[in-house]
C-alpha cells in the first residue's frame, strides 16, 4: 500500500525552540493533512492543505504543501510544554481513505 | 454535541473470544471509519461506511466485521480474537462532500491474551 515517510521519528527539544518535521511520498496527492495525537486520545486535525505550494498557519503552527504535491512540512515556533505529543501527516487516497505517516514523537524539556 | 464516542475504553480478551466495539456520532455525519493503531505506528483503515446500509473494506479488514444500520452507529465486531488484534481502535466520522476533515473518537485499547 501507499507509504508516507515521515521524519524525524522523534525529537527531544528545549522549551522555546522551533520544531520542523516533514513528510514525503512517492505518489502525488491533492490534499495533505497534519494531525496531533495526545496520549490516550484520538488524532486532532491541526492543518489541512488543499493546493500545491500553499503555506497555511494556525497560531504557532505553519505547514506547507510541496509544489511537487509529493511532500509537506510542519513547523512549530517557540515550543511550549503542551506541544508534546505525536504529530502525523496524512493524505487522502481515492475518495475515502486517509493514509497516515508513522508519526513524529515530540518531547520537550522544560 | 458529544462528537464521536467509543465504548469500552479498555478491554482484555482471551484468544478466541468475540466482542463488539461501539462507535456513535451525533453530528449527522454520513461517513464513518474504523482504524487500528499499533504501537509506534500511524493509523490503518479497517472498514468504512458512506451511509446507513453501506460498508466497504479498508486496508486491514481481515478478522473484523462491521454493520451500519443507522447513521449514528458503526459497530466493529471481532469474532475470534487473536493476539495480532491487540491494538488501539479509533472510530472517526465526517460529512459527505466539501471539507474532508475526519473527527476521531477517544479510542478503545484492546489486549488479546
Amino acid at each position: 500500500g501507499q507509504q508516507l515517510n515521515q521524519s524525524p521519528q522523534s525529537m527531544f527539544i528545549q522549551e522555546g525552540e522551533d520544531v520542523s518535521m516533514n513528510c514525503t511520498s512517492s505518489s502525488i496527492f491533492n490534499t495533505w493533512l497534519w494531525y496531533k495525537q495526545d496520549p490516550g486520545e484520538g488524532p486532532v486535525l491541526l492543518i489541512a492543505l488543499y493546493k500545491a505550494g500553499e503555506l497555511t498557519s494556525n497560531g504557532r503552527l505553519t505547514a506547507q504543501f510541496g509544489i511537487t504535491r509529493k511532500d509537506s512540512f510542519l513547523n512549530i515556533s517557540a515550543s511550549i510544554p503542551s506541544d508534546v505529543g505525536i504529530y502525523f501527516c496524512a493524505v487522502i487516497q481515492g475518495a475515502q481513505k486517509l493514509v497516515f505517516g508513522q508519526g513524529t514523537r515530540l518531547t520537550i524539556n522544560p | 454535541n458529544a462528537g464521536v464516542t467509543q465504548t469500552p475504553k479498555f478491554r482484555i480478551l482471551k484468544i478466541g473470544q468475540s466482542m463488539t466495539l461501539q462507535c456513535t456520532q451525533d453530528m449527522n455525519h454520513n461517513y464513518m471509519y474504523w482504524y487500528r493503531q499499533d504501537p509506534g505506528m500511524g493509523l490503518k483503515l479497517i472498514y468504512y461506511s458512506v451511509g446507513a446500509g453501506i460498508t466497504d473494506k479498508g486496508e486491514v479488514p481481515n478478522g473484523y466485521n462491521v454493520s451500519r444500520s443507522t447513521t449514528e452507529d458503526f459497530p466493529l465486531r471481532l469474532e475470534l480474537a487473536a493476539p495480532s488484534q491487540t491494538s488501539v481502535y479509533f472510530c472517526a466520522s465526517r460529512l459527505a462532500g466539501g471539507e474532508r476533515t475526519q473527527y476521531f473518537g477517544p479510542g478503545t485499547r484492546l489486549t488479546v491474551l
